[in-house]
């Protein structure tokens, strides 16, 4: 089952903060984030784990609540290069196959 | 190499013609994975090898769909008798490791146009 990302979209100006959502109605083992520009490789930012690992981007942090099944995605101090389509990518253990979100565009403006 | 490699980046296609799509993954990474990526979507899975072996092909939309990787390193991704509906970047993503929770790398993709 696709998770589902909120909101769709996001318009900020620099400097200001965001909060992407991911919720599941399977139970997880993990959450992966990633950040797509366009024509681009969707490019890693962090895996939350089942048990409360972290690990990725110094300065992007993450949650993951395992009895919701829902990460949110923080990113605070919003740069331009932040721009781009974010999706998060659930996997419910085995073999590491994530199924995507339809993703949340980012649009940060001077 | 230092991330993953695929080719070609564009392909145009006339409808029912064949196509192949090369990726070659990160050195050393035990998996590897297709996905497809309509416009304005998320990457939706083909299909998952680990090393040589195709341990899941449930995201292949049809039998003209066909993935292989022979001697575990380099997989291609072949399209008979393209449709227009086969239009879509073809990402193709690889991890060290097969087991969960582990970083996955995709690389930039294969964009294919099915005229």
């Amino acid at each position: 089952q696709q998770p589902v990302q909120s909101p769709q979209a996001v318009i900020l100006r620099e400097g200001e903060d965001a909060v992407i959502n991911c919720s599941s109605s399977k139970a997880l083992y993990s959450v992966h984030w990633y950040r797509q520009k366009h024509g681009e490789a969707p490019v890693f930012l962090m895996i939350l784990l089942k048990g409360g690992e972290q690990k990725g981007h110094e300065k992007i942090s993450a949650s993951f609540n395992e009895k919701k099944q829902q990460s949110s995605l923080y990113l605070t101090a919003s740069q331009l290069s932040y721009s781009g389509t974010y999706f998060c990518g659930t996997e419910i253990g085995g073999y590491s196959t994530l199924t995507f979100g339809k993703g949340t565009m980012l649009l940060v403006s001077p | 190499g230092a991330g993953v490699s695929q080719s070609p980046r564009y392909k145009v296609a006339k409808r029912g013609q064949d196509v192949a799509l090369r990726c070659d993954p990160i050195s050393g990474h035990v998996s590897l994975f297709w996905y497809q990526q309509a416009l304005g979507q998320g990457p939706e899975f083909l299909t998952y090898f680990q090393n040589e072996a195709q341990l899941d092909k449930s995201g292949l939309p049809s039998d003209r769909f066909f993935a292989e990787r022979p001697e575990g390193s380099v997989s291609t991704l072949k399209i008979q008798r393209t449709q227009q509906e086969d239009s879509a970047v073809y990402l193709c993503a690889s991890s060290l490791y097969q087991s969960s929770g582990n970083t996955i790398y995709f690389g930039e993709g294969s964009w294919l146009t099915v005229v």
